[in-house]
């Protein structure tokens, strides 16, 4: 039951130029959404969320859109850098917020 | 703060032996959660503890998995008898639960755990 989907596995890009990831889900009663950064032999870190009131949160070159019609939302990464390369994971809860459901991850990769 | 430590790093076993994962919550955290990450299912919920007591553990897989919190700055979970099938990275995360309700969680390293 994958509530929470990344549908592409992994996306590159030129340094520099903009990263777009994006993340759907079914579940209408999540109202908080977060995206994680998971380096190689580490955890999960988080990096940004956005709660469902808004439909923009932006924090220095990264910002996460939602749209809740749609039932998507994408994270900008603008200017993509090198060191941005990670698997990141799209998340979304409900309720309490403690059962948070995680989407498969899309592998970044910025190219210098 | 030292951040969630988890050990060991790594743990590698034959089926059918006893498996004993230990993590240690960032101090003052309330809540802590312990995940699986697969090729197959990805990163998924196993149980999670609010000040020391299991809320909902609706995400263990089997019988054969159990977790416990004795105290705030410790949990462990266990896999008896242990099962190839059970190989994957196990994640601790622990997060306040002042953070406006908010649900930014922080993660240790991970165990990976190899069953052969």
């Amino acid at each position: 039951d994958q509530q929470v989907k990344q549908n592409s596995p992994s996306l590159s890009v030129q340094e520099g130029r903009i990263s777009i990831l994006n993340c759907d889900y079914t579940n209408s009663m999540f109202d908080y959404f977060l995206w994680y950064k998971k380096y190689p032999a580490e955890g999960p870190t988080f990096l940004i969320s956005i709660s469902s009131i808004k439909d923009k949160n932006e924090d220095g070159r990264f910002t996460v859109f939602l749209n809740k019609s749609a039932k998507h939302l994408s994270l900008h990464i603008v200017p993509s850098q090198p060191g941005d390369s990670a698997v990141y994971f799209c998340a979304a809860s409900a309720y309490t917020h403690n059962d948070m459901r995680f989407g498969a991850g899309t592998r970044l990769t910025v190219k210098p | 703060d030292a951040g969630v430590i988890q050990s060991p790093r790594h743990e590698v076993t034959e089926m059918g032996q006893e498996v004993t994962l230990r993590c240690k919550p960032i101090s003052g955290h309330d809540y802590l959660f312990w995940y699986r990450q697969t090729m197959m299912r990805g990163l998924e919920l196993l149980i999670y503890f609010n000040n020391n007591v299991p809320i909902d553990d609706s995400g263990m897989p089997e019988d054969r998995f159990s977790a416990k919190m004795p105290n705030a700055s410790f949990s462990t979970l266990k896999i008896q008898p242990s099962e190839p099938r059970d190989s994957a990275v196990y994640f601790c995360a622990s997060r306040s639960g002042t953070s406006g309700g908010y649900n930014e969680q922080f993660f240790g390293p991970g165990t990976r755990l190899t069953v052969l």
